[in-house]
């Protein structure tokens, strides 16, 4: 079966922790990207990559960091910087034909928790 | 204005009625429009891309009007497996990026 699969579908972070999210697809994809959602606002974008050893900070990146270092996986950290973090996080990837033609198919989400 | 609007709903219709949600944009150079569907505490799935001729994909119809900057789709016969947020989303031009609209909730009542 192709698909994007996150892990863990629920996530608990205690205050200073760093906590690190997972995002594989094997649909041989090579854009990736993060996005949070919280409740009543759209999907707000973190970082995204089209290759593999890049990626470029999207509109809220601060407090989280990435790494490509193979074309199926895009994890993403949350760390102790992001003061908010509680939030829906979902990962996508599209086919890279020519910038944001092509559609976007998103991982299940992680749900990320404070305590 | 806002980069993608659209009106957060929620709409509430009875089965079989037909109903259209509208999304306005900002950036008159966007070339790429979609619909996903979000359901609740779900990621958002692909409902359909829109052209510029319109297209339909069974009780969906999605049309674009690139002179008032807005995106459409249309419902018919709803069912209610329907109800969900429908969310429009517009690529952001010359990047790999995309902007999503708030959402619009539909409920679809027995």
């Amino acid at each position: 079966d192709g698909g994007i699969t996150q892990s863990p579908k629920y996530l608990f972070r205690k205050e200073g922790q760093n906590v690190t999210l997972s995002c594989e697809q094997n649909l041989n994809h090579d854009a990736m990207y993060w996005y949070r959602q919280d409740p009543g606002q759209g999907l707000r974008l973190i970082y995204y990559s089209q290759i593999v050893n890049d990626f470029q900070k999207g509109d809220i990146a601060e407090g989280y960091s990435v790494s490509r270092e193979k074309k199926e996986s895009f994890p993403l950290t949350v760390t102790s910087a992001q003061k908010n973090p509680t939030a829906f996080y979902l990962c996508a990837s599209s086919p890279d034909r020519g910038l944001s033609q092509e559609t976007q198919y998103f991982g299940p989400g992680t749900r990320l928790l404070v305590l | 204005r806002k980069e993608v609007e659209q009106d957060p709903g929620p709409f509430n219709v009875p089965e079989g009625a037909t109903v259209a949600f509208n999304c306005t944009y900002s950036n008159s150079a966007s070339q790429s429009f979609f619909w996903y569907r979000q359901d609740c505490r779900k990621e958002p799935k692909l409902l359909m891309s829109v052209y510029s001729s319109g297209n339909e994909d069974g009780r969906f119809t999605a049309q674009l009007n690139r002179a008032s900057q807005y995106i459409s789709l249309l419902i018919r016969d709803s069912k209610l497996s329907d109800s969900a947020t429908y969310l429009c989303v517009v690529n952001i031009p010359g990047t790999y990026k995309y902007i999503f609209g708030t959402g619009t909730r539909l409920k679809v009542l027995a």
